[in-house]
C-alpha cells in the first residue's frame, strides 16, 4: 500500500497562475484533509472532506478550492496564486474511529514568486 | 491567544539527557491531546496520545493537567534519532472530533 501520495513534490508558480495539488490514498478512508504549514508555524486546516461528494471549509480556505468525486482522490486547486500561498501543503487521512492518528502524505513545497 | 502554544526551542541536549516540553491550550472544552513528531522536511507522524492519568511509551512519558490546561512530554535517555520537531496537537471541538489543532512545534537537537 502506498498510503497517502501527493504530487508534485515541488512547484514554483508565478503570481496569478493556477495549479492543482493532487492527493490520493489507497486506505479506503472517508476522511481527508488539506493543511498548509508555513515556516515555524503549526499546520492550518484549509479544507476537509468526510466522504465522496462532501467537502467543507477549514480555518484558512480563501484562495483554494477542493473537490471529492471519489474516495481515493482529494485535489486542492489554487486559483490566482499569491505570494502568501507559499507554503508546504500536506494532505492527510485517518481511519473512521481514530481521528487522532492522521496519516500524512509527504507534502508539496510550493513557492509563488 | 493562540489555541495551542509551544516553546519553539531549540532544546539542545547531549545524548542520554532527559528533556521535557510543555504545551498550553486555550479551549477548556478540548478533550483529546496528542504528540506528533515531525522530522526535518518530512510529514508529521503520531508519536503518542495523552491520557488524563498520564501514559508512558518506552522512553517517552506524556502528561495532561486539565486544571492548568497544559500537556507535557518527557523524553528520557535521549538518542540522536530523537532530534526532530515535536508538535502538540489538540482536538479542536468535542462535537467534531476529527478537527485537530496543531501547535507550531518544539525543536529538539540531541548532540553526541
Amino acid at each position: 500500500n502506498a498510503g497517502v501520495t501527493q504530487t508534485p513534490k515541488f512547484r514554483i508558480l508565478k503570481i496569478g497562475q493556477s495549479m492543482t495539488l493532487q492527493c490520493a490514498q489507497d486506505m479506503n478512508h472517508n476522511y481527508m484533509y488539506w493543511y498548509r504549514q508555513d515556516p515555524g508555524m503549526g499546520l492550518k486546516l484549509i479544507y476537509y472532506s468526510v466522504g465522496a461528494g462532501i467537502t467543507d471549509k477549514g480555518e484558512v480556505p480563501n484562495g483554494y478550492n477542493v473537490s471529492r468525486s471519489t474516495t481515493e482522490d482529494f485535489p486542492l486547486r489554487l486559483e490566482l496564486a499569491a505570494p502568501s500561498q507559499t507554503s508546504v501543503y500536506f494532505c492527510a487521512t485517518h481511519k473512521e474511529q481514530a481521528s487522532y492518528e492522521q496519516y500524512f502524505g509527504p507534502g508539496t513545497r510550493l513557492t509563488v514568486t | 491567544r493562540k489555541e495551542v502554544e509551544q516553546d519553539p526551542g531549540p532544546f539542545n541536549v547531549p545524548e542520554g539527557a532527559t528533556v521535557a516540553f510543555n504545551c498550553t491550550y486555550s479551549n477548556s472544552a478540548s478533550q483529546s491531546f496528542f504528540w506528533y513528531r515531525q522530522d526535518c522536511r518530512k510529514e508529521p507522524k503520531l508519536l503518542m496520545s495523552v491520557y488524563s492519568s498520564g501514559n508512558e511509551d518506552g522512553r517517552f512519558t506524556a502528561q495532561l493537567n486539565r486544571a492548568s490546561q497544559y500537556i507535557s512530554l518527557l523524553i528520557r535517555d535521549s538518542k540522536l534519532s530523537d532530534s526532530a520537531t515535536y508538535l502538540c496537537v489538540v482536538n479542536a471541538n468535542p462535537f467534531s472530533s476529527y478537527k485537530l489543532i496543531f501547535g507550531s512545534g518544539t525543536r529538539l537537537l540531541v548532540r553526541p
